[in-house]
């Protein structure tokens, strides 16, 4: 399918529990993101990547990890998962160019993730 | 740093009503605005944006214009209808990583 898309769209685990979310991107886009949504704080930025093996931290990144040793995918891993942790994660991708003023910013369906 | 401030919601308004949602910006340098749309148990989809001083982005019936001068990217709709019925959110892109506002929720009704 062409697009992004994020696996699983819904998950429930446990304290303690690594998890960890995909996010796979068909564009080839350079950048890559990882946010979270909670009520009252729109969307938060956890991590994000230029390019391949290439990440920066966002606004929240503790209890984080992520990697990117394709441009196509970028997984986000919880460590050890924590109640507060609790939230929709969205993916998005986007294509910069310094030819182009063209700098839309694609998302991901979001995945509903609950820490028990 | 760069940061968004939307109006509190939930706004409710009456089919047809006029719609604004506020959104001011704090930013250094000439970021790129947005409005971002998300409806019920999807992603964000791109409404409209704008990338300099006075532009007005436009799309669905919806504008918003880029004002420098109080660093505002305010949204209005003349006409809303029930399926504008969604969360809205402003967005800055100063450099890498786009900021986001809290995000409005308006519900219309018929």
């Amino acid at each position: 399918d062409a697009g992004i898309t994020q696996s699983p769209r819904y998950k429930i685990t446990e304290t303690g529990r690594q998890v960890t979310l995909m996010c796979h991107q068909t564009w080839s886009h350079s950048y890559m993101f990882w946010y979270r949504q909670d009520l009252g704080h729109g969307l938060r930025l956890i991590y994000y990547s230029a390019a391949a093996d290439i990440t920066d931290k966002g606004e929240v990144p503790d209890g984080y990890v992520v990697s990117r040793s394709k441009t196509e995918n970028f997984p986000l891993t919880l460590e050890s998962a924590t109640r507060s942790q609790t939230s929709v994660y969205f993916c998005a991708s986007r294509q910069d160019s310094p030819l182009i003023n063209y700098n839309e910013q694609f998302f991901g369906p979001g995945t509903r993730l609950t820490v028990l | 740093g760069n940061s968004v401030t939307q109006m509190e919601g939930p706004v409710t308004l009456s089919e047809e009503a006029f719609l604004t949602i506020n959104c001011t910006y704090t930013a250094t340098g000439y970021p790129s605005l947005f409005w971002y749309v998300q409806y019920p148990g999807e992603g964000l989809q791109l409404l409209l944006k704008a990338t300099k001083a006075d532009d007005k982005g436009s799309n669905k019936g919806f504008e918003a214009t880029y004002r420098k001068e109080t660093t505002s990217f305010h949204l209005e709709k003349g006409s809303v209808q029930v399926s504008d019925s969604a969360v809205y959110f402003c967005a800055l892109l100063p450099r890498n990583d786009m900021r986001f506002g809290a995000g409005t929720r308006l519900t219309v009704k018929p």
